[in-house]
């Protein structure tokens, strides 16, 4: 099977710009969940989404969004970008919704804002 | 709030050496706990999982860990290291409330020398 796909690995925005991401879980897999990570704060949960539902959030600003298609791939949004929002985002997808699957993490996507 | 502590942030051992890992984690219920690594370059992966059962739990690549719940640890060990476990690792949390959300600690970085 694939693994998990994000696209683009790669961007570099100004700040005020907003900034799509896009994540293609596994083959099968039906939750996926964003992170961000720096070196400051390491890896912290942004999101989850299950059956294009967001099910759980992590404490970012409302500026951080996301969604869920019905064939599981999800992109999240940044609007308004600011300096501290340069990191590495990456997405995990498992089979369920479930606290014991394994999260399987795509390569991530660097964004870096100037 | 859940938490997740690894004393060490960066670890030097020659080949052969042995390998001891900690992590603590704050929280009063049920959890789900994971060990993932980063090798150079490439995506974080996971290296073993525990969330019932035997409290000694065995990974990939010699790698073990022990859940010992009064402690709430989850150290991270191998017997002998070799210079491809050169990474950083990542201890992380879920805890059991049905929703898909990791709580990372801040890592740490090994570095073997051949």
């Amino acid at each position: 099977k694939a693994g998990v796909t994000q696209t683009p690995r790669y961007l570099i925005k100004t700040r005020g710009q907003q900034v799509t991401l896009s994540c293609s879980p596994i083959s099968g897999h039906r939750s996926v969940s964003w992170y961000q990570q720096t070196p400051g704060q390491g890896l912290q949960f942004l999101f989850e989404y299950f059956s294009e539902t967001q099910r759980n959030k992590g404490n970012f600003p409302g500026r951080f969004s996301g969604r869920q298609f019905s064939n599981s791939r999800s992109e999240m949004n940044v609007s308004t970008l600011e300096l501290g929002d340069s990191a590495l985002y990456l997405c995990a997808s498992s089979p369920r919704d479930e606290s014991t699957d394994t999260q399987y993490f795509g390569p991530g996507t660097r964004l870096t804002v100037l | 709030a859940q938490s997740v502590s690894q004393h060490n942030h960066h670890v030097i051992l020659s080949e052969a050496a042995s390998l001891e890992l900690g992590c603590n984690y704050s929280y009063g219920g049920t959890v789900n706990l994971f060990w993932y690594v980063q090798y150079p370059g490439q995506h974080l992966q996971l290296l073993l999982k525990y969330f019932s059962g035997d409290p000694l739990v065995k990974g990939i690549k010699g790698f073990e860990a022990e859940f010992i719940k009064s402690k709430f640890s989850f150290n991270l060990r191998k017997p002998s290291v070799q210079w491809s476990d050169t990474a950083e690792y990542f201890c992380a949390v879920n805890a059991d409330t049905g929703f898909q959300k990791l709580v990372f600690g801040t890592g740490t970085r090994l570095l073997v020398s051949p």
